[in-house]
């Protein structure tokens, strides 16, 4: 299987600190991961695209300097909330794209998600 | 206009009837097509994958691609109270690597 995990699976911080969450792959190298973000009853949001040697690319509303995304190898990446608020209280989730054999289609697994609760 | 489009539901199913979830997709580039199962509270995990015109079989789903028509379906045979939850479906544009996910449909089966 394509296993990806999480840490920490839960955070509770304070207003104004930075939290750092990683995301690896456990059984495969991923050139390339994405970072969503999910407010209760909503759907996923994509933040960003972490691509492993490279700068990532936000999509369009997520501002870059708050959502620090380092993907230093083929198997971990980072993101790291800076000066975390309570509307960023949100479920963190991260997956990472395993090439399929023969070239037909990268597939995304996601991680378990992390919980950020910020007072 | 929406890349990817799911009735968000809810669809009720009676335990042990056939759930059909249907997915209609506007880019004729797209060439794969994923379904993914969201139980509430955690992250949504790959149920099929599908490529080619036609059904594919795993266990009690079944997914189904017509590029003609541009929509994608999942069957969900013998429901089973587990299998209640949120499904996403998911194809990436012809030209971007990032998924675009439809807004999912809430699947409740009732024993």
């Amino acid at each position: 299987g394509a296993v990806v995990s999480q840490h920490p699976s839960w955070v509770i911080c304070k207003s104004g600190t930075s939290v750092k969450i990683e995301c690896r792959s456990l059984d495969f190298q991923a050139t390339t991961m994405f970072w969503y973000r999910q407010f209760p009853k909503q759907s996923l949001m994509l933040m960003a695209t972490s691509n492993e040697g490279s700068k990532a690319t936000y999509e369009q509303g997520v501002e870059k300097d708050k959502f620090l995304i380092n993907h230093a190898s083929l198997t971990l990446s980072t993101l790291t909330v800076t000066s975390a608020h309570p509307e960023d209280s949100s479920f963190y989730i991260c997956s990472a794209q395993r090439p399929l054999a023969g070239g037909v289609a990268d597939t995304q697994y996601f991680g378990p998600g992390t919980r950020l609760t910020v007072l | 206009q929406k890349e990817v489009e799911q009735n968000s539901g809810p669809l009720s199913v009676p335990e042990g009837a056939i759930a059909s979830l249907n997915c209609t997709y506007s880019d004729r580039g797209s060439q794969s097509f994923f379904w993914y199962r969201q139980y509430s509270g955690k992250s949504p995990e790959l149920i099929m994958s599908i490529y080619s015109n036609g059904d594919k079989e795993d266990g009690r789903f079944t997914a189904q691609l017509n590029k003609a028509s541009q929509y994608v379906s999942l069957l969900i045979r013998d429901s089973q109270p587990s299998d209640s939850a949120t499904y996403l479906c998911a194809g990436p544009p012809f030209s971007a690597q990032k998924l675009v996910f439809g807004q999912g449909t809430r699947l409740t089966i009732n024993p």
